[in-house]
């Protein structure tokens, strides 16, 4: 399977533990993206990667969040000392090439803290 | 804000009936106008797309509509089947830092019975 990879695709936590997801992009995909869904809604934005540079975050992405893309390769994103409010499905895409017009999503990772 | 409004949020459609979902957008800058399909379990998968330049785009049973000057846009999906049955974005994008970025809508979930 060539798609874009998440590991694991479920999380049970508890308040105040850390978390780290990991996203496998598509093979040479340049650009690397992190979303955050809820239920019922739509998957909104959180940060974006060039290669290894992080070039963009949302103001969603509060401090206790940080994301890296060591090598230009598969990322990570943490979370520290997760809330309730964190609950959701954490969605990783990718895409190549200047346009970029066409993101590939990863299956995704649901994140529950009780 | 909502900056791509999308309705309606549940839609009940007979096989081979025509299934339409509508959206806005305020944002004169976005210039792509993807929709999404997403299976419970699944990330969103890239279903059809459409510039700014175009009225219609379609591709097999489905069809975007795209108006300009009213900044709507809606996806048709002729003879609906219940494998269509799945939630649907519609998304806008734009330009920023040599990527797209992506807003999407609430999402639609489309139940096709037989």
């Amino acid at each position: 399977d060539t798609g874009v990879s998440q590991d694991p695709r479920h999380k049970i936590t508890k308040r105040g533990q850390n978390v780290t997801f990991r996203c496998d992009p598509i093979s040479e995909h340049n650009r690397l993206y992190w979303y955050r869904q809820t239920l019922g809604q739509g998957p909104e934005f959180l940060t974006y990667f060039q290669n290894e540079a992080q070039l963009e975050k949302s103001r969603l992405l509060s401090d206790r969040f940080s994301a890296e893309r060591p090598k230009g390769s598969f990322s990570t994103l943490e979370i520290q000392r997760t809330e309730q409010g964190d609950s959701a499905m954490y969605l990783c895409a990718s895409s190549f090439g200047d346009s970029s017009y066409e993101q590939y999503f990863g299956p995704g990772t649901r994140l529950t803290v009780t | 804000q909502q900056q791509v409004k999308q309705s309606p949020q549940s839609l009940i459609v007979q096989k081979g009936g025509i299934s339409i979902i509508n959206c806005a957008y305020e944002n004169t800058a976005f210039d792509y106008f993807p929709w999404y399909q997403q299976f419970p379990g699944k990330g969103p998968a890239l279903l059809i797309a459409i510039r700014p330049d175009v009225s219609e785009k379609k591709e097999g049973r489905f069809t975007i509509s795209f108006n300009k000057s009213a900044k709507q846009f809606s996806l048709h999906i002729m003879d609906s089947q219940p494998g269509d049955s799945a939630t649907y974005f519609c998304a806008a994008s734009r330009g920023s830092g040599g990527y797209q970025k992506v807003t999407f809508g609430i999402g639609t979930k489309l139940q096709v019975i037989p």
